[in-house]
């Protein structure tokens, strides 16, 4: 089993409208949860950190339930620019754990 | 936020040649750097955590004679890819942290785009 999975998605969704990602951790010893986008042959470049009292950031809005060891990202009125692969990432000591990532193409 | 240099972003070498990629973190120290692997549409897979003054711990797979790390400094490592092969093509990509802000964001190289012919 793979200690990060994401459904890999494509989600193609239009503009506006509302999107939400899931992930599953296996390892209940992880310290810490990120959501990461990644751009087509780009570095991957944190988008927001996920707390367990959930947490907004503009249109995005992260949760992470360690009792299910599942972690969210919704994202409200998607814009053009938000077509990207987002990767869900988990801190265990001091390297970072990838998913395969979620690959998000919102259209015109 | 920091910043993390890699170089080069792209290089084409010659089967059985070696490649060396370098990872500057260029306004903060890093004790510690990972290098990752990734091949198209897949994950990011850690390849090894490379220990500044001492050896670099490699994940499990990863052959440590093949995929040489130097952490000779609190700015620099060095991923050197020896006797590279076409299946050693791949986006290679270091991260370090800011000892200093404790384990948060971590920031990453720009990536290095290998290919072996």
């Amino acid at each position: 089993r793979k200690e990060v999975e994401q459904d890999p998605g494509p989600f193609n969704v239009p503009e506006g409208a509302t999107v939400a990602f899931n992930c599953t951790y296996s390892n209940s010893a992880s310290q810490s949860f990120f959501w990461y986008r990644q751009d087509c042959r780009k570095e991957p470049k944190l988008l927001m950190s996920v707390y367990s009292s959930g947490n907004e950031d503009g249109r995005f809005t992260a949760q992470l339930n360690r009792a299910s060891q599942y972690i969210s990202l919704l994202i409200r009125d998607s814009k053009l620019s938000d077509s990207a692969t987002y990767l869900c990432v988990v801190n265990r000591w001091r390297a970072l754990t990838f998913g395969s990532g979620t690959r998000l193409q919102v259209q015109p | 936020g920091a910043v993390v240099s890699q170089h080069p972003s792209r290089v084409i070498c010659k089967s059985g040649t070696s490649v060396k990629i370098e990872c500057r973190s260029l306004d903060f120290q890093a004790t510690t750097m990972f290098w990752y692997r990734q091949f198209p549409k897949k994950s990011l897979m850690l390849m090894a955590t490379s220990n500044e003054g001492s050896k670099a711990t490699y994940e499990q797979g990863v052959e440590k004679d093949k995929f040489l790390i130097n952490h000779a400094s609190l700015t620099l490592s060095t991923l050197t890819v020896t006797s590279a092969h076409p299946e050693d093509s791949s986006f290679y990509i270091c991260s370090a942290r800011d000892k200093n802000r404790g384990d948060t964001e971590a920031f990453f190289g720009q990536g290095t785009r290998l290919t072996v012919v």
